[in-house]
């Protein structure tokens, strides 16, 4: 049963308009969001993380929105730039074990020039 | 400052054969992960390590063993590979159990025929 769902496989945008991207979590207990973001033949990159003590964190055009009554989370990126275009995995921890995550399927990301 | 060092990046194996996977990290980290990335699955945790001489299993561990006898190092051991094994393999290390994100390997591509 997966507790952390990537429900888009894909998602297209243009470059200068807002990405979002969603992730939904099943696992009560999880208490830290993480969003990696992977380019081909690398590893993922850390991007941005939420506490669940907070429903919204900021990082230059990265912002991510947790709704804890929803189980829901959201990335929004703006503007989209084509070096953005990768696969956006969400992921989730309880307990203070950040070395211990649950991943999503993943999204990949393509903003057009 | 390499980081984390994942040795080799691609490994073809004949089933039954035994293999080891190499991660090495130089940032001094206490944490450290082994995930494997399936098609449509996402990452899934194998074992981890809370420091030196502690280990324990993951989501799925069955068919791989590890040690942490140094800090910097947390080998993956497949002990009679099966082409269920096929899959890339990441491994990842932080430094604190709470505040400090994932940084991971840049991965090993490995095929059992």
């Amino acid at each position: 049963d997966q507790q952390v769902k990537q429900n888009s496989p894909s998602l297209s945008v243009q470059e200068g308009r807002i990405s979002i991207l969603n992730c939904d979590y099943t696992n009560s207990m999880f208490d830290y969001f993480l969003w990696y973001k992977k380019y081909p033949a690398e590893g993922p990159t850390f991007l941005i993380s939420i506490s669940s003590i907070k429903d919204k964190n900021e990082d230059g055009r990265f912002t991510v929105f947790l709704n804890k009554s929803a189980k829901h989370l959201s990335l929004h990126i703006v503007p989209s730039q084509p070096g953005d275009s990768a696969v956006y995995f969400c992921a989730a921890s309880s307990g203070g074990s950040n070395y211990k995550l649950t991943f999503g399927k993943g999204t990949l990301l393509t903003v057009n020039p | 400052n390499a980081g984390v060092t994942q040795t080799p990046k691609f490994q073809v194996l004949k089933t039954g054969q035994s293999m080891t996977l190499q991660c090495a990290q130089d940032m001094n980290h206490e944490y450290m992960s082994w995930y494997r990335q399936d098609p449509g699955m996402g990452l899934r945790l194998i074992h981890y390590s809370v420091g030196a001489g502690i280990t324990d299993q993951g989501e799925v561990p069955n068919g791989y063993n590890v040690s942490r006898s140094t800090t910097e190092d947390f080998p993956l051991r497949l002990l009679s590979a099966a082409p269920s094994q096929t899959s890339v393999y990441f491994c990842a290390s932080s430094w604190d159990r709470v505040n400090s994100p994932l940084h991971f390997g840049n991965g090993t591509r490995l095929t059992v025929t």
